[in-house]
């Protein structure tokens, strides 16, 4: 059974405070994985999108990575703002009817 | 360019009552989804449609209808609502079904009393 599980649940960090986040995967084979940032009340917002192993990619402090089994966002020096939820979701090559798979997200908070 | 919009943003409901929930993409994708965020659940797909003209089930599609009205629009039908339908609604759209990333809209938030 595909399946897409993100630690840890919580994370709470001091700003200035480096940290990563972790999803892993099993799925029967992997067309994208994708990580979303979701704020209170709001819709996930289209983050990153990695497609094969060893790929990274970056935008601002946030560095997302990936490997066979897992992929990671990396958070830099975060700030307040950075807290919010994080998804990861994975497309799957086959069954699921090629739809994404969503884990169940980590809470980041950064306090000043 | 509004991307992804979604109407009510709140709605309640009593038991049995019925509703629809309206999305429209202005983003020219082919592709859209119903999702229902519940805590601790993560992101569940109600149904999907891959493109105009065509609409299937997602993981939890009972008590639920949906209508690809164009290819801007897709609703989304609670025909007797039940409690176990409080949940808040994202509607997605993507270039092309299962290739690439979606974009969601804001949400409704939805609760059955």
């Amino acid at each position: 059974e595909d399946q897409v599980t993100q630690s840890p649940e919580a994370l709470r960090l001091q700003e200035g405070e480096s940290s990563s986040l972790n999803c892993s995967y099993t799925v029967s084979g992997l067309r994208g994985l994708f990580w979303y940032r979701q704020d209170p009340g709001k819709g996930p917002e289209f983050l990153f999108t990695l497609y094969s192993a060893g790929e990274e990619k970056e935008k601002e402090r946030l560095k997302a990575t990936l490997t066979k089994k897992e992929s990671f966002l990396h958070i830099t020096a975060p700030k307040p703002e950075d807290s919010a939820t994080y998804l990861c979701a994975v497309h799957p090559s086959g069954g699921s009817q090629g739809n994404l798979i969503f884990g169940k997200g980590t809470k980041l908070s950064v306090k000043p | 360019n509004a991307g992804v919009t979604q109407t009510p943003k709140f709605q309640v409901l009593k038991t049995g009552q019925s509703m629809t929930l309206q999305c429209a993409q202005d983003m020219n994708h082919n592709s859209m989804y119903w999702y229902r965020q519940d805590p601790g659940m993560g992101l569940r797909l109600i149904y999907y449609s891959a493109s105009e003209g065509t609409t299937d089930k997602g993981e939890v599609p009972n008590g639920y209808n949906v209508s690809r009205l164009n290819k801007r629009e897709f609703s989304l039908r609670l025909e007797s609502a039940a409690p176990s339908q409080t949940s808040v609604y994202f509607c997605a759209s993507s270039a092309r079904q299962g290739v690439g990333e979606q974009y969601f809209g804001p949400g409704t938030r939805l609760t059955v009393t």
